[in-house]
């Protein structure tokens, strides 16, 4: 089984419309991170969390927010979608030597 | 301010040739030091990272990076190139960022192999 899950792995959406995109690690990390990912602009942190009461904005956190359920599961929310949050959205896990591990991505798309 | 430069955003090879990827970095200390590699429709996977100690880090898939400090760089190797390595591929730097540690990325290298 895969260490680092994400559900669901494609999801088209509405603007408007509320989506929660879901992460599960079995690694035991403390750390885990939700990015996206663009085309020519690499990876982008969007909320980071190092413990289930830490959770720390990233570079592109507006119009996001996230939720850290427990140590394996940490959530990311859209609110209100809008199209330029079309993107593939990844989770990671890390331990303290911040080497991240990934999980498969989301290919979310808003229209 | 910390950063991560690959210069190179698209790079095409013929198989069986010789490869390296450019990683420069911006960082005060000493950098932990990563290369991922990610496959069409697929996650990251860590190709190797440096911590200390040697210099020359080997990694999965026959690559191996070297990290020179009176350069700033990280750069990826491997000596002969398969079909199987187009992907794209990331390098990464593990910093300090205010209280917290988090990674700096670069914004990618596109490998493309020609048969």
């Amino acid at each position: 089984d895969a260490d680092v899950t994400q559900t669901p792995r494609n999801r088209i959406t509405k603007t408007g419309k509320r989506i929660m995109l879901e992460c599960s690690q079995t690694k035991g990390h403390d750390r885990m991170y939700w990015y996206r990912q663009d085309p020519g602009l690499g990876l982008r942190l969007i909320y980071y969390s190092f413990d289930v009461k830490d959770i720390n904005k990233g570079e592109i956190s507006d119009g996001y927010s996230v939720s850290r359920q427990a140590q394996a599961k940490f959530s990311l929310s859209l609110e209100s979608a809008i199209p330029n949050q079309t993107a593939l959205y990844f989770c990671a896990t890390s331990d303290l030597d911040d080497e991240q591990f990934f999980g498969p991505g989301t290919r979310l798309t808003v229209l | 301010a910390q950063s991560v430069t690959q210069p190179d955003i698209h790079i095409t090879v013929s198989e069986g040739a010789s490869l390296e990827l450019r990683c420069n970095y911006s960082y005060g200390a000493t950098p932990y030091l990563f290369w991922y590699v990610q496959s069409p429709g697929q996650g990251l996977q860590l190709l190797l990272k440096y911590f200390s100690g040697d210099t020359l880090v080997q990694g999965i898939k026959g690559f191996e990076a070297e990290f020179k400090r009176s350069q700033s760089s990280f750069n990826l190797r491997k000596p002969s190139v398969h079909w199987s390595d187009a992907a794209e591929y990331f390098c990464a730097v593990g910093a300090w960022a205010g209280n917290n540690r988090k990674l700096i990325w670069g914004l990618g290298t596109s490998l493309a192999v020609n048969p």
